[in-house]
């Protein structure tokens, strides 16, 4: 059973169009991640949720809305997706403690905007 | 802003031999460093992680050391095997895991 994962895990789509990517953990952690992993390879912490609560949002586009209907599950909707989106969308969970607790990633989204 | 560097984009090492892959970080707010390990359409997963406050920590074949002076950490493994390929992300985090800040990454392959 994957702890963590997500769907699709490839998005082809065209510029100006809305876009949902899922993702669900079953280690039943309080605490959620979205990553985005850019073209120079850099990955970057975009929201954080516990329990539901948003509780990190990093100057990230208003068109991007996470949405966490139950501490298992953390969505992305991206709406009217342009060019510079284009990368692949990492979800993670946690238990939300100390800074050297271990993170679990997904397998990622790669997002291709044409 | 890079708060956590990894200059090597690539390394190349024996089977058998040690691989030393490295880290310097700019933000001395930092309380612990991690190392997240990623296989090709895999998500990271974590490996081994250090706090601020010791300067050496081992995990069998993985050990991590902390030059807090230097701001620089390295992750050593020894022996190094192939299933070791893969990219190695250097991490640093304040005292809650809120927030990762994560390292550009460093290729390793190992030839036989």
């Amino acid at each position: 059973d994957t702890a963590v994962s997500q769907t699709p895990k490839y998005l082809v789509t065209q510029m100006g169009n809305d876009k949902s990517i899922k993702c669900e953990q079953n280690l039943g952690h309080d605490t959620m991640y979205w990553y985005k992993q850019d073209s120079k390879k850099f990955l970057k912490i975009m929201f954080s949720y516990n329990n539901k609560e948003l509780i990190i949002n990093e100057t990230v586009p208003n068109r991007f809305s996470p949405k966490s209907p139950d501490k298992a599950h953390l969505n992305l909707h991206i709406n009217s997706l342009e060019l510079g989106d284009s990368a692949v969308y990492f979800c993670a969970s946690g238990v939300g403690g100390t800074g050297d607790e271990k993170l679990f990633f997904g397998s990622g989204t790669q997002l291709s905007v044409l | 802003d890079q708060q956590v560097k990894q200059n090597s984009p690539s390394l190349s090492v024996q089977e058998g031999r040690i691989s030393i892959l490295n880290c310097d970080y700019t933000n001395s707010m930092f309380d612990y460093f991690l190392w997240y390990k990623k296989y090709p359409a895999e998500g990271p997963t974590f490996l081994i992680s250090i706090s601020s406050i010791k300067d050496k920590n081992e995990d069998g074949r993985f050990t991590v050391f902390l030059n807090k002076s230097a701001k620089h950490l390295s992750l050593h493994i020894v022996p190094s095997q192939p299933g070791d390929s893969a990219v190695y992300f250097c991490a640093a985090s304040g005292s809650t895991a809120s927030k990762l800040t994560f390292g550009t990454g460093t290729r390793l392959q190992v030839t036989l």
